[in-house]
């Protein structure tokens, strides 16, 4: 079946590091991925997403790049800001038998936690 | 603002009570969602609504019922709470994948 696998957290980082969290999925057929964000005491908001193989999603300066190859989707920015912190969610829609959208699958969730 | 309104944002139950926890979209959407968000097990899907009159269980809907009251609602009911219970619960409304939108959420614990 189709799942949804992200490293495992809680990540820590100082201000202006580089972030990169890994997001790998199985899937038959050609899904489309996402990644969300949850800040504190909020629910899920979509950063970013890819519809097919080599396609680059970005929002606020977090890109990811569907890598077919690889089955991968991984999170990245040059420079985080405390204001990053929050929990990253990848999440993979395929389509079901007859075309029909599927739900959303998500992975675990990763946190990061900026420091200044 | 349109979007996912979740009522109530806290709940404490005592083993056995029942409760209904309320989910309304303003945003004209056909699908409606409830998941539980759990540390370490991410979200999972409870129960889901593709359209108005339809219901359908998702990957751990024991314990829980559904109610699609119009397009607008979708209810939430623990008939006899469990301390497994204890979580926080998120409803959600799409049209498309990328469309999720979500509430802020029920945190409910179960003594």
């Amino acid at each position: 079946g189709n799942s949804v696998t992200q490293m495992e957290g809680p990540v820590t980082l100082s201000e202006e590091a580089f972030l990169t969290i890994n997001c790998t999925y199985t899937a038959t057929g050609y899904p489309s991925l996402f990644w969300y964000v949850q800040y504190p005491g909020e629910g899920l908001q979509l950063l970013l997403k890819a519809t097919k193989a080599d396609d680059k999603g970005s929002n606020k300066g977090f890109e990811a790049t569907y890598r077919k190859e690889t089955t991968s989707f991984h999170l990245e920015k040059g420079s985080v800001q405390v204001s990053d912190s929050a929990v990253y969610f990848c999440a993979l829609g395929a389509l079901n038998y007859g075309g029909s959208q599927g739900n959303l699958i998500f992975g675990k969730g990763t946190k990061l936690s900026v420091k200044p | 603002n349109a979007g996912v309104t979740q009522t109530p944002k806290f709940q404490v139950l005592k083993t056995g009570q029942s409760m209904t926890l309320q989910c309304a979209q303003d945003m004209n959407h056909n699908s409606m969602y409830w998941y539980r968000q759990d540390p370490g097990m991410g979200l999972r899907l409870i129960y889901y609504s593709a359209s108005e009159g339809t219901t359908d269980k998702g990957e751990v809907p024991n314990g829980y019922n559904v109610s699609r009251l119009n397009k607008r609602e979708f209810s939430l009911r623990l008939e006899s709470a469990a301390p497994s219970q204890t979580s926080v619960y998120f409803c959600a409304s799409s049209v498309l994948w990328d469309g999720y939108t979500f509430g802020s959420g029920t945190r409910l614990t179960v003594v």
